[in-house]
C-alpha cells in the first residue's frame, strides 16, 4: 500500500538555526499539506499545497517557514530560523483530488 | 467557530464494550467529518469519515452518528479491543477531504483485556 514518508525521524537542532524536514508523498497525490503537533496536544494545520503554490497557510505559517516541492516526489518545509516553541512533531500529508489526507510518520522537531 | 471540541479526554473501556467518543461543532460550513487513529510515535491514519448529507456510517466495528441539527458527531467502537487502545481525533474540513482539517484535541482510549 502506498503511504507517505518523512526524513529524518528525530532533528535536533539549535535555536536560531536553519531546519528542513522532507517528505515524500504518495506518487499521484497532487494536494500536500503539512501540520504539527505539539506534544500531547492536538494536530494543528500549517499550510496546503496545490499546483506548485501555496493554497492555504495559518496563522502559525509565519514568514519563518517556507515550502517547496523541488522535483515530482519531494514536498519539504524550511523553518529559517528555529524557536524552543518550534518543538513538536511536524506531520506531512497527501491526497488526491477525491480523497482523504493520507499522514506520514512524522518528524520530531526538538529545539535547544 | 474554526473549532471542534472532542469529549472526553480520555476514556477506559472494558474488552468487548462499546466506546462512545463525542466532537461538536459551530461552523456549519463544515462539510467533511473524519475520525483519525494515532498510536504513539505514529501519523494519524484515517479510520472512518462521514458528509452531512448522511446521519450514520458504518465500517465494520466503527460507526459515526451525525446530527447535523445539534452540529455533533460521534465515534462509536463496538466490541472494544485492546488494539484499538490510541488516541482518536475528531476532524472537520470545509470544501471536503482536500482542505484543511480542523481537528479535535484528542481522546486517549484504554481498552483493558
Amino acid at each position: 500500500e502506498p503511504e507517505v514518508t518523512q526524513t529524518p525521524s528525530h532533528q535536533v537542532t539549535q535555536m536560531g538555526q536553519e531546519v528542513i524536514l522532507r517528505c515524500v508523498p504518495i506518487s499521484n497525490h497532487l494536494y500536500f499539506y503539512w501540520y504539527r503537533q505539539i506534544l500531547g496536544q492536538k494536530v494543528e494545520f500549517l499550510v496546503s499545497f496545490y499546483n506548485n503554490e501555496i493554497s492555504e497557510k495559518s496563522e502559525i505559517f509565519d514568514d519563518q517557514f517556507s515550502v517547496e516541492r523541488p522535483d515530482g516526489s519531494n514536498f519539504t518545509l524550511k523553518i529559517r530560523s528555529t524557536k524552543l516553541e518550534d518543538s513538536a512533531m511536524y506531520f506531512c500529508a497527501s491526497s488526491s483530488s477525491t480523497d482523504t489526507q493520507y499522514f506520514g510518520p512524522g518528524t520530531r522537531l526538538t529545539v535547544l | 467557530q474554526q473549532q471542534v471540541k472532542q469529549s472526553p479526554q480520555s476514556l477506559i473501556v472494558q474488552k468487548g464494550g462499546i466506546s462512545i467518543i463525542n466532537c461538536a461543532y459551530e461552523n456549519t460550513a463544515f462539510d467533511y467529518f473524519p475520525w483519525y487513529q494515532q498510536f504513539p510515535g505514529k501519523g494519524p491514519a484515517l479510520l472512518i469519515a462521514i458528509r452531512p448529507d448522511v446521519s450514520e456510517k458504518k465500517e465494520g466495528r466503527f460507526t459515526i452518528s451525525f446530527n447535523k441539527s445539534a452540529k455533533q458527531f460521534s465515534l462509536h467502537i463496538m466490541d472494544s479491543q485492546p488494539g484499538d487502545s490510541a488516541t482518536y481525533f475528531c476532524a472537520a474540513s470545509i470544501g471536503g477531504a482536500t482542505n484543511k482539517l480542523i481537528f479535535g484535541t484528542g481522546t486517549l482510549l484504554a481498552v483493558q483485556p
